[in-house]
């Protein structure tokens, strides 16, 4: 059983399309992210959610719209998709516990190219 | 905010030998450092992990140490094995977001 499972796995579409990506965590976790790896292998965080409640937002464009229907949810909407936005885009969870961070757990990836 | 070093960024060693990559970060309050592994075409798998209030931990092969005063930590392989190559990254964190290095890619040849 898939820890963190996301969907697609692969996603080819046009320059100025929309498009959503999708994570499920069946670990319990209360904490979700949303992280981009680029071509040169770079992690870097988009978005973080603990309980459905946005905690993070790092400096993403505002086309990247996250969304939490439940805390073991959380989905990654594009609009109007550039050249730029082509790369790995990992979901990842952890538990909440009380001082923050705790050990974090990811998704197999999805892979985004924007032709 | 939290910038994290890494070197070397690729590192090619014998089966048997050992590995050691090491990493800096910037800010003081960091206090939470796991390293990840990732194969080709896999999500990053956490491998070991270790917190400000220790400064040392071992899992088989594979060792964490961390010097807080100089704001360094490095991971260490010892017996490495063709299946232990792959891409690693340290990353250190605050509070809820890991900042990541930009990766070690480790070759291992039999």
């Amino acid at each position: 059983d898939t820890a963190v499972s996301q969907t697609p796995k692969y996603l080819v579409t046009q320059m100025g399309n929309d498009k959503s990506i999708k994570c499920e965590q069946n670990l319990g976790h209360d904490t979700m992210y949303w992280y981009k790896q680029d071509s040169k292998k770079f992690l870097k965080i988009m978005f973080s959610y603990n309980n459905k409640e946005l905690i993070i937002n790092e400096t993403v464009p505002n086309r990247f719209s996250p969304k939490s229907p439940d805390k073991a949810h959380l989905n990654l909407h594009i609009n109007s998709l550039e050249l730029g936005d082509s790369a790995v885009y990992f979901c990842a969870s952890s538990p909440r516990l009380a001082g923050g961070v705790e050990t974090q757990y990811f998704g197999p990836g999805t892979r985004l190219l924007v032709l | 905010g939290e910038n994290v070093e890494q070197h070397p960024s690729t590192l090619s060693v014998q089966e048997g030998d050992s590995a050691v990559i090491k990493c800096t970060y910037s800010d003081s309050a960091s206090n939470y450092f796991p390293w990840y592994k990732q194969e080709l075409g896999k999500g990053p798998q956490l491998i070991i992990d270790i917190r400000s209030n220790v400064g040392e931990k071992k899992d088989q092969r594979i060792a964490v140490t961390l010097n807080k005063t100089a704001k360094h930590f490095s991971l260490h392989i010892t017996e490495t094995q063709p299946e232990d190559s792959a891409v690693y990254f340290c990353a250190a964190s605050i509070g809820y977001a890991l900042n990541f290095g930009k990766g070690t890619s480790l070759l291992v040849t039999p």
